[in-house]
Order: C-alpha cells, then sequence, then structure tokens
C-alpha cells in the first residue's frame, strides 16, 4: 500500500468550478511533486516542493493551478476555475530529494472528472 | 521539448516468455533513468533505476543502459499474468531537475 497518501481519490467538477486535492507525502520526505496523467497515459509534471518551498513548477501551474506545503499540513493542489482538459488522474509523490538517485513515491491520486 | 520515446505501445507476451520494452531520450543532459509499473488503478512504483553503461538484473528483471545512445531496455523473463501493467519509463539530469515520463508499454500476460 502507498504510504504517500490523497485525497480524495475521486471528484466530479463542472466547468469552471474549483477542484482541490491533498497529499500527505511519506514520512520524512521534504520532496514532494504533483503530476498530471491524462488519458494517454502522458505524464505532466506541475511542480514540486522542497518542505514549503517551490522548486520549480511550469507555466500552466502559475495560472489556473495553485499549490502549496504548508508545514504540519497536507499538501495540496488547486486547480481555480476546471476545465474539460483538465480530466486527468493528479499524482502526488515524495522522496528525499530532487533529480539524480531519487526514487520518486506515489501516491494512488486524486482522479479528476470534469463535466 | 525533450522527450522520453517509449516502444512498444503495448505488448502481449505467453506466460513464460520474455518481455521486451524500451525507452530512449532525447535530452542529451539525461543521466539517470528509472522503470516503474503501474497496475491497473493503482499508483506507479518504481521497478529499477540506472545510471551506469551496461546490465543491473534483479531476479526475474534485467536493465540495460547504453548512455552514448541514451537508451534503456528492460527485460522480463519467465513473465507471469501479475506483470501485465503499464511499464513507464522516467529520466533525469543531475540534480535539481524533476522526472521525465513516456507514456509507457502495456504488457498483457496471457495464460
Amino acid at each position: 500500500n502507498s504510504k504517500v497518501i490523497q485525497t480524495p481519490r475521486y471528484l466530479v467538477k463542472g466547468q469552471g468550478q474549483k477542484a482541490k486535492m491533498r497529499c500527505i507525502p511519506e514520512k520524512g520526505h521534504p520532496v514532494v511533486f504533483w503530476y498530471q496523467q491524462n488519458k494517454n497515459n502522458e505524464f505532466k509534471f506541475l511542480i514540486n516542493f522542497q518542505n514549503q518551498e517551490v522548486l520549480q513548477q511550469i507555466d500552466m501551474t502559475e495560472k489556473r493551478f495553485s499549490a502549496e506545503c504548508p508545514s504540519n499540513s497536507p499538501c495540496s493542489l488547486e486547480i481555480q476555475s476546471s476545465e474539460a482538459g483538465d480530466s486527468a488522474l493528479y499524482l502526488c509523490a515524495s522522496s528525499w530529494g530532487q533529480g539524480a538517485g531519487n526514487t520518486l513515491y506515489f501516491g494512488e491520486g486524486s482522479r479528476l472528472i470534469v463535466v | 521539448q525533450q522527450k522520453v520515446q517509449q516502444s512498444p505501445e503495448s505488448l502481449i507476451v505467453p506466460e513464460g516468455g520474455m518481455a521486451s520494452l524500451n525507452c530512449t531520450s532525447s535530452d542529451r543532459n539525461v543521466d539517470y533513468f528509472w522503470w516503474y509499473r503501474q497496475h491497473s488503478g493503482k499508483s506507479p512504483k518504481m521497478l529499477m533505476s540506472i545510471f551506469s553503461n551496461g546490465e543491473k538484473e534483479e531476479g526475474r528483471f534485467t536493465v540495460h543502459l547504453n548512455k552514448a545512445s541514451l537508451h534503456t531496455s528492460l527485460h522480463i523473463r519467465d513473465s507471469q499474468p501479475s506483470d501485465s501493467a503499464l511499464y513507464l519509463c522516467a529520466a533525469s539530469r543531475g540534480s535539481g531537475t524533476y522526472q521525465r515520463f513516456g507514456t509507457g508499454t502495456k504488457l498483457q500476460v496471457v495464460p
């Protein structure tokens, strides 16, 4: 069983609605990643954090997506105004570090359906 | 945009057979590769990683890496129905970057 906990497993939103997902990383892992896996199994990196600080994020994330990893609280990813193209599996992963040699440990994902 | 390409898209092998999966990076600066396995409805889980030229074996799984061509392959011998899953290749370049994933090879092992 995954030690990275993601909630909710499923969420259904109308276009324009907010969608919020949460992630508790594996204990002791300082780095958290968010990826989007679409129906064609394309993985898109969204953002990552080391402790509470953003390390990298892509342009899409800067515009409609917001994310945070506050201390002593779950990390979260929020889509401000959902679009049909946002329907995907959102995977949170944690690791000991970023880059070479650091395995990602994934949660089970939050599947977003935008109707 | 730098890509990780996997082939074939899908593969059917008989139980007990050998499955061979391929992955190539178009980013010349990549120096680390991973193979993850994702069963249907589950999260990806790391199978093997490799950063040195050559071969690495763990049980029924063998990974090869050719750094000159940025090509890695995963071989599964004595394939079992429980090996049926999506196999994802990921690559990263040194520290400070995230892993880039391919779109996977869907393996089906038939009895």
